[in-house]
């Protein structure tokens, strides 16, 4: 049981690049999320979706952009990226909301740096 | 707008000792607390939530919350080195229509360090 999965774990972007982070969780859950974490600033909620085809944005989710494309497997898009976003990138999932069900089950990270 | 703050340390603590990790959030009305263990360089893990007032224990820990005071703490009882690593309280705000964990405020962390 693999639990939450994300790729790559490392990546070095220079200014304008685009890239795709992707999420992939095998616990059947029905939420997931992207989140960054950076020094001093704790995790910011970017985009979340609540149940497979929908998606809505989270406390910082300029820049970004997401697709819930299966029950799965949820992506995170950076268009053009900027040194701003150079932080640590993790995905979560939970079974729902209400109680127990939210908690949070998160991927390995992924360490963005863009120059 | 939500808050939730911790110390952020570092906080050491003797082996064998109680550690006591403290987190106050500004949402009166917050229904559910949960608290993530992060050692460095790794994704957070859920190690205790906790809903309703008073102590609520697993193991070597008890969470502790207080909605009067607006308070949650850890207490990690025979502290051992494996237990040094960022401590993570999450609190959920029913201001937050959105439903699910989408509506989680986390603090930023206390850095908890066991000596042996």
């Amino acid at each position: 049981n693999a639990g939450v999965t994300q790729t790559p774990k490392f990546q070095v972007l220079k200014t304008g690049q685009s890239m795709t982070l992707q999420c992939a969780q095998d616990m059947n859950h029905n939420s997931m999320y992207w989140y960054r974490q950076d020094p001093g600033m704790g995790l910011r909620l970017i985009y979340y979706s609540a149940s497979e085809g929908t998606t809505d944005k989270g406390e910082v989710p300029n820049g970004y952009n997401v697709s819930r494309l299966n029950k799965r497997e949820f992506s995170l898009r950076l268009e053009s990226a900027a040194p701003s976003q150079t932080s640590v990138y993790f995905c979560a999932s939970s079974e729902g909301w209400g109680g127990t069900n939210e908690k949070l089950f998160f991927g390995s990270g992924t360490q963005l740096s863009v120059l | 707008q939500k808050e939730v703050e911790q110390n952020s340390g570092p906080l050491s603590v003797p082996e064998g000792a109680i550690a006591s990790l403290n987190c106050t959030y500004s949402d009166r009305g917050s229904q559910s607390f949960f608290w993530y263990r992060q050692y460095s360089g790794k994704s957070p893990e859920l190690i205790m939530f906790i809903y309703s007032n008073g102590d609520k224990e697993d193991g070597r820990f008890t969470a502790q919350l207080n909605k009067a005071s607006q308070y949650v703490s850890l207490l990690i009882r025979d502290s051992q080195p494996s237990d040094s690593a960022t401590y993570l309280c999450a609190v959920k705000s029913t201001m937050y229509s959105g439903g699910g964990a989408d509506g989680l405020t986390f603090g930023k962390g206390t850095h908890l360090i066991i000596q042996p």
